[in-house]
């Protein structure tokens, strides 16, 4: 079976700060890998995904994730954090693109 | 835009009572999806339809049921409600075979 930590549960950035959000997860072959956010009051929404390919993937609203598989991690950066960016960040692992472990959350507070 | 819709986004039960949380999504989409997302634990899969009639349990599908008569409607049922089944459910959607899935806003359910 699949796991996924995210080791920070909350992390604070000052507006303009570089953001990197761990996720290590535990999966035997190469796991379909996804980053979501939560905006307070908002559903989750699809940030970036990872199935195969260029281990560098691209996503909305600025951010990238890096695949490393040595390492087993899936890590989410954004070069240049905005106020609008404080939200919670789930990172999801899954043998398939449906049936996902999600981690515990790693929650992001912008200070001007 | 895919929107995916949930009949309530608070509410109170009591221990014992049977309690019905309903999913619309207007996209045509095949597949709908429940999650129940709790502090520290991230989001936990409770149950998966991949077509009408058509359901698959996820990791925590004890005290749950689920029925999907139409394509665009998904209820998760709780038999008989029970406090550790206070939680926020989320449900979701995807068209079959695309990855992105779809996330309503969440019912905040509190059984007392």
């Amino acid at each position: 079976a699949q796991s996924v930590t995210q080791p920070d549960i909350h992390i604070t950035v000052s507006e303009g700060a570089s953001l990197e959000l761990r996720c290590n997860y535990s999966y035997g072959a190469t796991p379909y890998l996804f980053w979501y956010v939560q905006s307070p009051g908002q559903g989750l929404q699809l940030l970036l995904k990872y199935f195969s390919g260029d281990t560098l993937v691209q996503g909305i609203k600025g951010f990238e994730a890096e695949f490393k598989r040595s390492q087993s991690s899936f890590n989410l950066r954004k070069p240049s954090v905005h106020w609008s960016d404080a939200a919670e960040y789930f990172c999801a692992v899954g043998p398939n693109d449906y049936k996902l472990s999600f981690g515990a959350g790693t929650t992001v507070t912008v200070r001007a | 835009d895919v929107k995916v819709t949930q009949s309530s986004r608070y509410l109170v039960k009591r221990t014992g009572e049977k309690v019905f949380l309903e999913c619309v999504q207007d996209m045509d989409h095949e597949n709908m999806f429940w999650y129940r997302q709790d502090p520290g634990l991230g989001l936990r899969l409770i149950y998966f339809s991949y077509d009408v009639k058509m359901k698959e349990k996820g990791d925590i599908p004890e005290g749950y049921s689920v029925s999907r008569e139409k394509k665009e409607r998904f209820s998760l049922i709780l038999e008989s409600a029970s406090t550790n089944q206070t939680s926020m459910y989320l449900c979701a959607s995807r068209l079959a075979g695309v990855e992105t899935q779809y996330f309503g806003p969440g019912t905040r359910l509190l059984v007392l």
